[in-house]
Formats: C-alpha cells, sequence, structure tokens
C-alpha cells in the first residue's frame, strides 16, 4: 500500500524558512516523479511544485519560484520542500503527492503551514 | 496555463438524487499519445483529496460505480447516479495534460438538500 507521510508544518513568522518533508512506502519511490500541492484555509487546491525522477528536472508555481525548493533523497525515501522568505499568503495545507501517468493516484494527509506573527 | 472552470460551484442534492458537475478547459487536453488526461478528485470534510476518475473515465480501485466520468477534449463531467450521505465535500477536476504546468478546477462543494 502506498503511503506518503508529511511532516515539519508548524507556525513560523513571516520571513522565516522551514523545510518540508514527505516519507514515502509501499512503492519504489526512485521511479516516480513527486509533486507538492497546498491548500490555504477553505480554498482551493494550488499545484507549486514538482520534481522528476532523479531529480534533475524541477518545477515552481510563480507563487513560490525563487522562495520554495523541492529536493529529494531516493535513498531515504523521502521528498522535501525547503520554503524561505514565507509570506502570510503561504499558510496552507501541504500535500505530497505522487504521480503516475500524469495522474495524482496517492496523496499525503498534508502537513499543516502557518506564517504568521 | 490551462484554466479549468467548473460549475456550478455550490451543488445541493437530495440523498437518492442524481448529480452532475462539470469541467471545461481553455485547451484541449488531449495528449500527443492521445489519451486524455483528466482527473477527477473527491475531498471529505477534514480529510486529504481522493481520486475518482483518471483519464476522463476509469474509476479507481474502491470507488463505487455510482460515479462515471464522461467527456473529450475541453468538456468534460462528473455524475454521481444516486447522491448519498457520504458523498457530501468537494470535487476537483485536474488536467494533467500540460504536465508540468497542472491545473485544478475551483471545486464543487455538493451538500446534502
Amino acid at each position: 500500500e502506498v503511503q506518503l507521510v508529511e511532516s515539519g508544518g508548524g507556525l513560523v513568522q513571516p520571513g522565516g524558512s522551514l523545510r518540508l518533508s514527505c516519507s514515502a512506502s509501499g512503492f519504489a519511490f526512485s521511479d516516480y516523479a513527486m509533486h507538492w500541492v497546498r491548500q490555504a484555509p477553505a480554498k482551493g487546491l494550488e499545484y507549486i511544485s514538482a520534481i522528476n525522477s532523479d531529480a534533475t528536472t524541477t518545477y515552481y508555481a510563480d507563487s513560490v519560484k525563487g522562495r520554495f525548493t523541492i529536493s529529494r533523497d531516493n535513498s531515504k525515501n523521502t521528498l522535501y520542500l525547503q520554503m524561505s522568505s514565507l509570506r502570510a499568503e503561504d499558510t496552507a495545507v501541504y500535500y505530497c503527492v505522487k504521480i503516475y501517468d500524469r495522474g495524482f493516484d496517492s496523496w499525503g494527509q498534508g502537513t499543516l503551514l502557518t506564517v504568521s506573527s | 496555463d490551462v484554466v479549468m472552470t467548473q460549475s456550478p460551484l455550490s451543488l445541493p442534492v437530495a440523498l437518492g438524487q442524481p448529480a452532475s458537475i462539470s469541467c471545461r478547459s481553455s485547451q484541449s487536453l488531449v495528449y500527443s499519445d492521445g489519451n486524455t488526461y483528466l482527473d477527477w478528485f473527491q475531498q471529505r470534510p477534514g480529510q486529504s483529496p481522493r481520486r475518482l476518475i483518471y483519464k476522463v473515465s476509469n474509476r479507481d480501485s474502491g470507488v463505487p460505480d455510482r460515479f462515471s466520468g464522461s467527456g473529450s477534449g475541453t468538456d468534460f463531467t462528473l455524475k454521481i447516479s444516486r447522491v448519498e450521505a457520504e458523498d457530501v465535500g468537494v470535487y476537483y477536476c485536474m488536467q494533467g495534460t500540460h504536465w508540468p504546468l497542472i491545473t485544478f478546477g475551483q471545486g464543487t462543494r455538493l451538500e446534502i438538500k
């Protein structure tokens, strides 16, 4: 069974930094591209970042480009999202998502980031 | 980016009645391999999204057969043949055709009338 477990969320002041992690199990992590999707309180889903299976290609939405960095450690089956220069509008639940055949087939339970002073 | 537009945004439905959600894309979702990468997700209150339908009309494992997807090109529909109480939540369409520029619809909130 595919499991994706996010961690690292919390309360951060504006301008601060934080790193999210996603521990993957139940599938060959190194064979799949992975993604981060976020959801602000009572809002819809926003796709923010992607990384291919061998970490040679990354993608960022304009809303996070230059501030967030996606990475992965295939030896640890873990996906990361390093976030800096955080803003109030980054407050959201962050989901780690596995993609297969251009579809998001598995989602983690999410981790909440709150950016507030 | 491809814009995904869902309607209605709010959908009150009586138990046992059918429901239908429309999703329209600003560009064709037919990929060069001939497939159309349009998924539907359900997000129940307090839960993560769960995929119901992939590539327009394929149900994921464990999804009740009262859920069905259809459409082509730029117009797609999710139908629930008979709404049950457990179907309450928000439904999203998503296009993967233009990966990595994946986009979601705004979401449709289904509630019991």
